[in-house]
């Protein structure tokens, strides 16, 4: 099936620092999010993203964190700066539309370690 | 938001035994619900999506919507310790990304 592809799978940073975690959708998506998993708990909504802009985002997503797909390249979650709550896996997801009939395809995520 | 709630939290069942599964979502706003499976350390695999009551199945996989008591269940027929997983739900509507659940995990003794 469709592959959503997550780049590095493990990415171990200092609190404070900055960190990308980059996502390589389905090529004919048109739809990006982001979920938060802390380890042994549930998959919490973070954001959506179309055509450049945010379209949704829960209370999760704070002010340190930021999505973009320069150019169509990678969509990427960015958190300035880390704190030690951080630490979780991140899912990258992408479907071709937004209505509820579509189905978000999901990466194998990236496990985040903030120290 | 819409909250979604699954149980039970855990399940055993032996290999061949069917195993059932449950999901109740907190108002009817959603109009479709799908059950999503994650091996431990995967990221999330479709199994089945469902629209409207009655039942659809994808495999050995059944899923039961009855919207007015605002439950979804997944039936897992011949279950296989290949398939001892965590099980998500997850519900959402034209408006919003969707919601999971918090998961059960299967287990499958052979």
């Amino acid at each position: 099936g469709p592959k959503v592809l997550q780049i590095p799978s493990h990415q171990i940073i200092d609190m404070g620092q900055m960190v990308t975690l980059n996502c390589d959708p389905v090529s004919n998506h048109l739809y990006f999010y982001w979920y938060k998993q802390i380890l042994g708990q549930q998959m919490e909504f973070l954001v959506n993203f179309y055509n450049g802009k945010v379209m949704e985002k829960s209370k999760l997503f704070k002010d340190q964190f930021s999505v973009e797909r320069p150019d169509g390249s990678y969509f990427t979650l960015k958190i300035q700066p880390t704190a030690l709550e951080d630490s979780a896996v991140y899912f990258c997801a992408s479907s071709p539309g937004h209505s509820s009939a579509e189905t978000l395809y999901f990466g194998s995520g990236t496990r985040l370690t903030v120290l | 938001q819409q909250k979604v709630q699954q149980s039970p939290e855990s399940l055993t069942v032996s290999e061949g035994a069917m195993a059932s599964l449950n999901c109740t979502f907190s108002d009817g706003t959603s109009d479709n619900f799908r059950w999503y499976r994650q091996h431990s350390g995967k990221g999330l695999e479709v199994l089945v999506s469902i629209f409207s009551d009655g039942e659809k199945e994808e495999g050995r996989f059944t899923a039961h919507l009855n919207r007015a008591s605002l439950h979804v269940s997944l039936h897992i027929r011949e279950p296989q310790p290949s398939d001892s997983a965590v099980y998500l739900c997850a519900t959402r509507n034209n408006n919003n990304a969707p919601r999971f659940g918090a998961g059960t995990k299967l287990t499958v003794k052979p």
